[in-house]
């Protein structure tokens, strides 16, 4: 079974603050998306990264898979209150995904 | 965009009776439906896989007769919880792809189901 771990669990923080998470594993992955979830809603999918070493933004948020294709972490620069949910890390290497169990954001005003 | 409607959003039931969920891709041919549950603050535990026309593939304890799920059109999938209990009440959530396998996943919106 391939298991993704994710830390912090749980961060809260100003706005206007940086921050990172993090999602690691002991397999390699094919491919691994972030998604956000909001509280009574379906995950919504943020950024799929396939290659090792690869960096993608979006806006203020920058996604990064590790060379080896294990790792992957999102940083989030100037943190606003709506980017306030919870941050999921799922990865594939057949036609399913095992989801980590989420960093749970708080923005604070 | 590709959107999944999940229905109803809540239900609560009383404990012994079924409730059925049901997950429809509206703009796009769902070859593969899968469903999830989630518990308050963790994350999404796959239950099963299911494909149009064929029986789902349920995941290592999941009892099938307990979550039947039913995938009779690439549009429609149901789950079926069957004699709930209140150890049942989670988040349920599905997810649709369509062809090929490497396409990107769109989930429901979720169904919270409350068994009393």
């Amino acid at each position: 079974t391939q298991l993704l771990e994710q830390s912090p669990q749980f961060l809260s923080i100003q706005e206007g603050e940086n921050l990172t998470v993090y999602c690691n594993s002991s397999s390699v992955f094919s491919s691994l998306q972030w998604y956000r979830q909001e509280p009574g809603e379906g995950p919504v999918l943020l950024v799929t990264v396939v290659t090792g070493g690869e960096v993608k933004k979006l806006k203020r948020l920058t996604f990064q898979f590790g060379d080896a294709r294990k790792d992957s972490s999102l940083h989030i620069t100037a943190a606003q209150p709506g980017d306030t949910g919870l941050y999921l890390c799922a990865g594939g290497s057949n036609y399913k995904l095992t989801f980590g169990k989420g960093t749970l954001l708080t923005v604070n005003p | 965009g590709a959107v999944v409607s999940q229905h109803p959003s809540w239900v609560i039931c009383k404990s012994g009776t079924s409730v059925k969920i049901e997950c429809r891709s509206l703009d796009f041919q769902a070859t593969t439906m899968f469903w999830y549950r989630q518990f308050p603050k963790q994350s999404l535990m796959l239950m099963a896989t299911s494909n149009e026309g064929s029986k789902a593939t349920y995941e290592q304890g999941v009892e099938k007769d307990k979550f039947l799920i039913n995938h009779a059109s690439l549009t429609l999938s149901t789950l079926t919880v069957t004699s709930a209990h209140p150890e049942d009440s989670s988040f349920y959530i599905c997810s649709a792809r369509m062809d090929p396998i490497n396409s990107p996943l769109h989930f429901g919106n979720g169904t919270r189901l409350t068994v009393t």
